[in-house]
């Protein structure tokens, strides 16, 4: 069984302070996505990460997939009360049919 | 607005009951998926189709049935429900095979 670890569950901060949430597995994945995910919403795609080692920037965020596909972190610069929300990582990959599973997230609140 | 329109946005019932949630995809999309959100399981798999036909099954109980018509409007029916169905349920769609996903606002169902 496939399973995507993220950690921490939970991160308070004060605003302007940088972050990195981590997303850790045993199996490899053809593809990795971050997702934001506010209250009442579903889930929103920010970022797509397909090769091992890849780097990708969006503004403040810093996207890297591990080398072995097995892992990805989330890095947020200078960390705005905007940014609050559940960070969810998903792993792709053919097990019977094309799957994508979801860890279970990392809550953040930055503080004003 | 991620073009997915999922009905109705929250439904209250009691045990035993059976009840259909509706999805709209985004205007081309061909796969849809479902996925169960609840506090201590996170964001669970359920099953998914492409342009009507079954492609992925997930944790989906035997008391649950999806189907996609030819239109590609989805519904997903539970069945003899109990309190612990009570959860978000999410559709999502991508144009293929689900390396970019994108929500629905979701279904809140609470069944009493």
């Amino acid at each position: 069984t496939q399973l995507l670890e993220q950690s921490p569950q939970f991160l308070s901060i004060q605003e302007g302070e940088n972050l990195t949430v981590y997303c850790n597995s045993s199996s490899v994945f053809s593809s990795l996505q971050w997702y934001r995910q506010e209250p009442g919403e579903g889930p929103v795609l920010l970022v797509t990460v397909v090769t091992g080692g890849e780097v990708k920037k969006l503004k403040r965020l810093t996207f890297q997939f591990g080398d072995a596909r097995k892992d990805s972190s989330l890095h947020i610069t200078a960390a705005q009360p905007g940014d609050t929300g559940l960070y969810l990582c998903a792993g792709g990959g053919w097990t019977g049919g094309f799957k994508t599973i979801f860890g279970a997230g990392t809550r953040l609140f930055v503080k004003a | 607005d991620s073009g997915v329109t999922q009905t109705p946005k929250h439904l209250i019932t009691a045990t035993g009951q059976r009840v259909t949630l509706r999805c709209s995809p985004r205007s081309g999309d061909l796969s849809v998926y479902w996925y169960q959100q609840s506090l201590d399981q996170g964001l669970q798999f359920l099953i998914q189709y492409y342009n009507g036909e079954e492609r992925a099954k997930g944790n989906i109980l035997e008391r649950f049935s999806a189907q996609q018509f030819p239109d590609l409007h989805s519904e997903l029916n539970l069945s003899s429900l109990e309190l612990g169905d009570s959860a978000l349920y999410f559709c999502a769609s991508s144009p293929g095979t689900g390396e970019k996903l994108f929500f629905g606002s979701g279904t809140q169902l609470s069944v009493l």
